[in-house]
């Protein structure tokens, strides 16, 4: 079946530019985790939804970043004033419960670069 | 302060042999130790996990070892295939269900 998907790929954007990345995940997947990976870093956690519900937003780094998820399904990381210290590789993930936090699917990301 | 450590930033190990990629962590309320492997543009795939109570985990050609005393853990991987080639993450869980990553290691494996 369709894995995680996240639009655009790749995302290139002036400072103080507004942008929005998209993440479809898998079907029937209720919890959904958004991640922000820079150059020679692992993945750090930014914002974790159970169903429409933020459940932890506690690593959302200040409060330019905002995450909905309306409907429970597709889930959008709004950016705003962006500054060249957000350029990074946005990932998403999804997972059938919340509770199996490893049961993670990720998505390919979405290189941001500010410039 | 980084609660998991790959301090390896980079191993190579010839095809056939065994790959071993080491992370150590701090914070002994993990529950959870997890491998990730990655790709480059594709997102990160779980590999293999451990929990907190055992000390192995073994699933085909890849072990997980798990030394509570130490906060050290390893993966093995033998024998090395050239589709191993990659780059590896150690991470931790705990009960508010948050991983987190190491810097990862990126494996080189040689013809």
């Amino acid at each position: 079946g369709a894995g995680v998907s996240q639009t655009p790929s790749n995302k290139v954007t002036e400072k103080g530019k507004y942008v929005e990345l998209r993440c479809d995940p898998i079907s029937g997947h209720t919890a959904l985790y958004w991640y922000r990976q820079s150059l020679g870093q692992g993945p750090e956690f930014l914002i974790y939804f159970q169903g429409t519900g933020a459940a932890d937003d506690s690593g959302l780094p200040n409060d330019r970043f905002f995450a909905v998820r309306p409907e429970g399904s597709v889930s959008t990381l709004k950016i705003q004033r962006t500054e060249r210290g957000d350029s990074a590789v946005y990932l998403c993930a999804s997972s059938p419960s919340g509770t199996s936090a490893y049961e993670q699917y990720f998505g390919p990301g979405t290189r941001l670069t500010v410039t | 302060d980084q609660q998991v450590k790959q301090n390896s930033p980079s191993l190579s190990v010839q095809e056939g042999r065994i790959s071993i990629l080491n992370c150590d962590y701090t914070n002994s309320m993990f529950d959870y130790f997890l491998w990730y492997k990655k790709y480059p543009a594709e997102g990160p795939t779980f590999l293999i996990s451990i929990s907190s109570i055992k000390d192995k985990n073994e699933d085909g050609r890849f072990t997980v070892f798990l030394n509570k005393s130490a906060k050290h853990l390893s993966l093995h991987i033998v024998p090395s295939q050239p589709g191993d080639s990659a780059v590896y993450f150690c991470a931790a869980t705990g009960d508010d269900d948050k991983i987190i990553f190491g810097k990862g290691t990126r494996l080189h494996i040689l013809p």
